[in-house]
């Protein structure tokens, strides 16, 4: 079992440009969740779902869209990325919604 | 609403002494608590959890936590510090009877071992 993956793992991007991280599980979960973690502030919950084809909004949900089409994958875009975005971000997925699970991480920066 | 507060930001030991990470909770449910570490450059892995069954949990690498509801606190500790236990570590809790089963984290202890 590979886990909880992402892709990508570094992006660079400039002000205004847009792009889709993907984080895909292979523990037949039904939650599935974005985090972002900046210095001296833990993670916080940009969405989540609940299972396939069902989403919601987290504690920080402004500037970021997501999709759950097939319950392995969770998609999280920026339509036109801002340095505020800039952050390390960490997909995770949960069984039952208890313990989760998390990926490696992307950390993106926008310039 | 649910919110965690880890009362060290940073805790520095040195190796083979004791180490005690501190964390108080707030829950209008009954909440599921964690204990995440985070090594530099990594993702974060679970240490141990509390699911309403034995306050005193046990967890990997010799990490324990103790589950105290008169005093909503969940404190992590170890008998003796190694070098590899250097990391960030995260008090976690979640809305176990709610819909939506997110986590909330406290903002993080830097765990630093001296040699």
């Amino acid at each position: 079992n590979a886990g909880v993956t992402q892709t990508p793992k570094f992006r660079v991007l400039k002000t205004g440009q847009s792009m889709t991280l993907l984080c895909a599980q292979d523990m037949n979960h039904e939650y599935m969740y974005w985090y972002r973690q900046d210095p001296g502030m833990g993670l916080r919950l940009i969405h989540y779902s609940v299972g396939e084809g069902t989403t919601a909004k987290g504690e920080v949900p402004d500037g970021y869209n997501v999709s759950r089409l097939k319950k392995q994958n969770f998609l999280l875009g920026l339509e036109s990325a801002a340095p505020s975005q800039t952050s390390v971000y960490f997909c995770a997925s949960s069984f039952r919604g208890d313990e989760q699970f998390f990926g490696p991480g992307t950390r993106l920066t926008v310039l | 609403a649910q919110s965690v507060t880890q009362l060290d930001s940073h805790v520095s030991v040195s190796e083979g002494t004791p180490v005690l990470l501190r964390c108080n909770y707030s829950s209008s449910y009954s909440p599921s608590l964690f204990w995440y570490v985070q090594h530099p450059n990594k993702g974060l892995q679970l240490l141990l959890k509390y699911t309403s069954a034995a306050t005193l949990v046990k967890g990997i690498n010799g990490f324990e936590a103790e589950f105290k509801k008169s005093e909503t606190s969940f404190h992590l500790t170890k008998p003796s510090a190694h070098m590899s236990d250097a990391a960030e570590y995260f008090c976690v809790v979640s809305e176990r009877d709610t819909g939506r089963r997110a986590l909330t984290f406290g903002s993080g202890t830097r765990l630093q071992v001296q040699p």
